[in-house]
């Protein structure tokens, strides 16, 4: 069965310090990556995507970017957090549609504060 | 651009009773997908229903069912017999037959009262 490992769970950081937040996917082969941020009391907004190695999507301008270096591995980053980069993030993966809709399985979340 | 909207932050619910969570959204598409997802306190989203807009009939998951207006882009939740398990915020969410993003709206927070 497939399973979305996300960490860490929980971190807390100073403004201006990098971030890194990894997602790896295992049981599944070229799936589709997602990366979406929760603010308090918020719904969820996708801030990046990927259909395969190096491909990036990114949906929202911002001081983040994202990279996807293995089929199944996908990492959040930042040179520089601040305050605003604050939220909870939120990992999910899909098979490949193939003209059917694939759903988006989450990860656990990692909670992130800034400082 | 294509809107989800919740426009109740918070209902509450006696156990074993009935609550419909109300969700509207805007899109000139005319083929898409929309969900409700559940989040509990471990802030795991869960998928709880879908509905493909080409079919007519509303889509039921056990004691989840939903009411799809298409014409009015209305799309709400409705769970029976509520149990205290079902304690958590509901999402609705949208998403264009093949593309790869969701859409959520805002959140209802559900509170089931024993």
């Amino acid at each position: 069965s497939q399973t979305i490992h996300q960490w860490p769970a929980t971190l807390v950081q100073p403004v201006g310090s990098p971030l890194s937040l990894e997602c790896t996917v295992e049981g599944t082969s070229n799936p589709n990556l997602y990366w979406y941020r929760q603010a308090a009391g918020r719904g969820l907004q996708l801030l990046f995507y990927s259909v395969g190695i190096g491909q990036i999507s990114s949906e929202v301008p911002q001081n983040l970017s994202a990279s996807r270096p293995q089929d199944r591995q996908f990492i959040l980053s930042s040179k520089k957090l601040l305050l605003s980069d604050s939220g909870f993030y939120l990992c999910a993966w899909s098979a490949l549609g193939q003209g059917v809709y694939q759903p988006q399985h989450f990860g656990d979340g990692t909670r992130l504060s800034i400082l | 651009a294509q809107t989800v909207t919740q426009s109740q932050p918070e209902m509450s619910v006696q156990e074993a009773e009935t609550v419909t969570l109300s969700c509207t959204y805007d899109t000139s598409e005319s083929d898409y997908y929309l969900f409700w997802y559940k989040q509990p306190p471990s802030r795991q989203m869960i998928l709880v229903i879908r509905q493909e807009a080409y079919k007519q009939q509303n889509a039921t998951e056990n004691r989840f069912s939903v009411n799809f207006q298409k014409a009015a882009k209305s799309f709400s939740l409705k769970i029976s017999d509520s149990q205290l398990g079902d304690a958590a915020m509901y999402f609705c969410a949208y998403s264009i037959q093949g593309a790869q993003k969701l859409v959520f709206g805002q959140g209802t927070r559900l509170t089931i009262n024993p």
